[in-house]
C-alpha cells in the first residue's frame, strides 16, 4: 500500500538554522505535497511538486523530488520560532481515484 | 481568501450514538475529502467524493460511515453507531483537480 513516511520523527534546532525533513513513499504518484500543522489546528498547504518536477521553491521553502528513489525532502532555511509545527508529506496516487496518503510527520521545534 | 468551515468544533457523544459532522467546502471546489487524526498520530484518509459519489475510501471507512452532499454546499460525515476508538479529530478538505487541498480546522469528536 502507498505510504508516506517522514524522517526524522522529531527535530529540534536553533532559530536561524536550516531544517531538513525527508519523506519516502512506495507507489507511483501524480504529485507530492507538504503540509504544516500547528498543534490542534488543521493542515495548511505549503507546496506541491508534480511527478515531472525535481525541485521547487517557495520563499524559505525548498522541496526536491526524486521519483527514482521515491523520496522527497523539505528544506526550511533560516528557521524562525514561528516555524515550530508538525510537517507532513502527502501523496496522490496515480491510480485514477482521489486518495491522498499522509506520512507520519516530522515535529519541528525551533528554539528562539 | 475562501475557507473550508467545519462544525461543530467539538462534539461529545455517548458510545453507540449517531453523529453527523458538517463541512462547508470552498464554493467552486469539486472534490471533497474526510480525514481522521487520532491524537498524536498521523492524518488518515477516510473518503473522497466527486460528482455526488464516493471516489475512493479507505479500510477505516466501513459500513458505520457514510457521506452526503445534501444541498450542494454542505458535505457531511455520518458515523452511525459510534465506538470509543472513533474519538479523533476529523478534517474536511476540498480542492479542484491538480490543486492542493484546503483543510478546515477540524471537529474534535470525543466518544464517552
Amino acid at each position: 500500500s502507498q505510504q508516506g513516511e517522514e524522517d526524522p520523527q522529531a527535530l529540534s534546532i536553533q532559530e536561524g538554522e536550516n531544517a531538513t525533513m525527508n519523506c519516502s513513499y512506495k507507489t507511483s504518484i501524480n504529485n507530492l505535497q507538504w503540509y504544516r500543522q500547528n498543534s490542534g489546528r488543521g493542515l495548511v498547504h505549503l507546496i506541491l511538486i508534480r511527478s515531472n518536477e525535481r525541485e521547487k521553491h517557495s520563499g524559505r521553502l525548498r522541496v526536491t523530488l526524486d521519483t527514482s528513489k521515491k523520496s522527497s525532502s523539505l528544506l526550511i532555511t533560516a528557521s524562525r520560532a514561528a516555524d515550530t509545527a508538525s510537517y507532513f508529506c502527502a501523496t496522490d496516487a496515480s491510480t485514477g481515484g482521489f486518495k491522498t496518503i499522509f506520512g507520519a510527520g516530522t515535529r519541528l521545534f525551533v528554539k528562539a | 481568501e475562501p475557507e473550508v468551515t467545519q462544525t461543530p468544533s467539538h462534539q461529545v457523544t455517548q458510545m453507540g450514538q449517531e453523529v453527523i459532522l458538517r463541512c462547508v467546502p470552498i464554493s467552486n471546489h469539486l472534490y471533497f475529502y474526510w480525514y481522521r487524526q487520532i491524537l498524536g498520530q498521523k492524518v488518515e484518509f477516510l473518503v473522497s467524493f466527486y460528482n455526488n459519489e464516493i471516489s475512493e475510501k479507505s479500510e477505516i471507512f466501513d459500513d458505520q460511515f457514510s457521506v452526503e452532499r445534501p444541498d450542494g454546499s454542505n458535505f457531511t460525515l455520518k458515523i452511525r453507531s459510534t465506538k470509543l476508538e472513533d474519538s479523533a479529530m476529523y478534517f474536511c478538505a476540498s480542492t479542484r483537480v491538480g490543486q492542493p487541498q484546503h483543510f478546515g480546522d477540524g471537529t474534535r469528536l470525543s466518544i464517552l
